[in-house]
């Protein structure tokens, strides 16, 4: 049963912690990306990675960090230094740039900063 | 800036009507296009897609079209349904398989 999994899907934290969302697929997809929802916006993209060890910051990085250290992860921590953390936060993946290819998302994660 | 709009925030269809959500982009260089569903804290669910290249694509009840020329794509829905009430996200893809989303549709399906 091919997907991609997000936990948990809800989160709270105080002010000031550093959080990390998890990422996983199994559809051995090379690219995984994160984005944040607000309400009544779009998507707009963090982080994303083309392939395993490598990753490239999207419209608004600042304030988060990533990884790639397996191809099937992609976690996403969110630091003490991000302004405002509290929002929706969408993990996907995809075959990776290839045309034709399509992003297919996780069930998302709410964090809520206290 | 941005660069895919969707500038209706809502729309409210009778049930086994057409539902037409439109999309504006400003940057040519877009080569794909995407509609994606989404209900209230869950992931958006791919729904129909279409390249640059052509003008229309049809996939069941749904189907996107293209206007180059206008920089304007939609989606339209035929018949609706009440399960299809959601929001409809528009996204374009540009260099790097990035995606760039409107700010979304929400569309109810009156029954």
């Amino acid at each position: 049963d091919g997907g991609i999994t997000q936990s948990p899907k809800y989160l709270f934290r105080k002010e000031g912690q550093n959080v990390t969302l998890s990422c996983e697929q199994n559809l051995n997809h090379d690219a995984m990306y994160w984005y944040r929802q607000d309400p009544g916006q779009g998507l707009r993209l963090i982080y994303y990675s083309q392939i395993v060890n490598d990753f490239q910051k999207g419209d608004i990085a600042e304030g988060y960090s990533v990884s790639r250290e397996k191809k099937e992860s992609f976690p996403l921590t969110v630091t003490s230094a991000q302004k405002n953390p509290t929002a929706f936060y969408l993990c996907a993946s995809s075959n990776g740039g290839r045309a034709g290819d399509t992003q297919y998302f996780g069930p998302g994660t709410r964090l809520t900063v206290l | 800036d941005q660069q895919v709009k969707q500038n209706s925030p809502s729309l409210s269809v009778q049930e086994g009507r057409i539902s037409i959500l439109n999309c504006d982009y400003t940057n040519s260089m877009f080569d794909y296009f995407l509609w994606y569903k989404k209900y209230p804290a869950e992931g958006p669910t791919f729904l129909i897609s279409i390249s640059s290249i052509k003008d229309k694509n049809e996939d069941g009840r749904f189907t996107v079209f293209l206007n180059k020329s206008a920089k304007h794509l939609s989606l339209h829905i035929v018949p609706s349904q009440p399960g299809d009430s959601a929001v409809y996200f528009c996204a374009a893809r540009e260099y790097g398989n990035k995606l760039v989303f409107g700010a979304g549709t929400i569309l109810r399906v009156k029954s």
